[in-house]
C-alpha cells in the first residue's frame, strides 16, 4: 500500500503570508494526487486535482506543484477563510490520505 | 449543481448491520465512479469502497479491514449507491461520506457501541 506523509502537521501564519504544505509518496504516484481543504464542521472541499489543476470555484491564490513522490500546496497570500485543515490524497494506486495539516492564523 | 446526499446513519450495537444511501443529481451518473469515504473521530480519512460503472461491469473494491462486511452497491435508475454493513465493529465510528470525483455529500454519522 502507498503510504503518505504529510508535513507540517500545524501551521501558523499571518494574513498575506505564502504557506506551503507538502506531501511525500512512499512511492511513485505520477501526477494523481488531489489537495482537500476541511473546514470545522464541514466535509472536505477539492481544491487542486492531479497535482496542478484547480477545481471549479476556487480561488487562484491555491496552486499545487510536483510530480512522483513529492507534491506541495501552496496559498500565495494568506487569508482569514482559509483557516481550515488540508488534506492530500493520492489516487494512483488505490486511495490514501495524508493525515492532515492544521492551518492557523497567528 | 451537483449535489452528493447522504442518508442512513445512526447508532447500532456491535455486530449489528446499517444500510447507508446517497442520492445524487447535477452528473452523469450512469457512467461515473463512486466512493464511500469515512473519517474517524480523530480526524483521519479513509476510502472505504469504490464501485465503476455499468461499462466496467460494476467493479468493486474494499479497503482491506471492511472486506467481507461491507458491501457497495448501485441503482442507475435512481442515481445512488448504497453500502451495506454488516457485523459492524466499534472501530467503524466515523463520519461517512459518499464522493463523485471532488464531490462530496455532507456526510452522515456512523457510531457502533453497546
Amino acid at each position: 500500500d502507498i503510504q503518505m506523509t504529510q508535513s507540517p502537521s500545524f501551521l501558523s501564519a499571518s494574513v498575506g503570508d505564502r504557506v506551503t504544505i507538502n506531501c511525500k509518496a512512499s512511492q511513485n504516484i505520477n501526477k494523481y494526487l488531489d489537495w482537500y481543504q476541511q473546514k470545522l464542521g464541514e466535509a472536505p472541499k477539492l481544491l487542486i486535482y492531479n497535482t496542478n489543476s484547480l477545481h471549479t470555484g476556487i480561488p487562484s491564490r491555491f496552486s499545487g506543484s510536483g510530480s512522483g513522490t513529492d507534491f506541495t500546496l501552496t496559498i500565495s497570500s494568506l487569508q482569514p477563510e482559509d483557516v481550515a485543515t488540508y488534506f492530500c490524497l493520492q489516487h494512483n494506486s488505490g486511495n490514501t490520505f495524508g493525515a492532515g495539516t492544521k492551518l492557523e492564523l497567528k | 449543481e451537483v449535489q452528493v446526499l447522504e442518508s442512513g446513519g445512526g447508532l447500532v450495537q456491535p455486530g449489528n448491520s446499517l444500510k447507508l444511501s446517497c442520492a445524487t443529481s447535477g452528473f452523469t451518473f450512469s457512467t461515473a465512479w463512486m466512493y464511500w469515504y469515512r473519517q474517524f473521530p480523530e480526524k483521519r480519512l479513509e476510502w472505504v469502497a469504490r464501485i465503476k460503472a455499468k461499462s466496467n461491469n460494476y467493479a468493486t473494491d474494499y479497503t482491506e479491514s471492511v472486506k467481507g462486511r461491507f458491501t457497495i452497491s448501485r441503482d442507475d435508475s435512481k442515481s445512488s449507491i448504497y453500502l451495506q454493513m454488516n457485523n459492524l465493529k466499534e472501530e467503524d465510528t466515523a463520519i461517512y461520506y459518499c464522493a463523485w470525483r471532488g464531490y462530496w455529500g455532507q456526510g452522515v454519522m456512523v457510531t457502533v457501541s453497546s
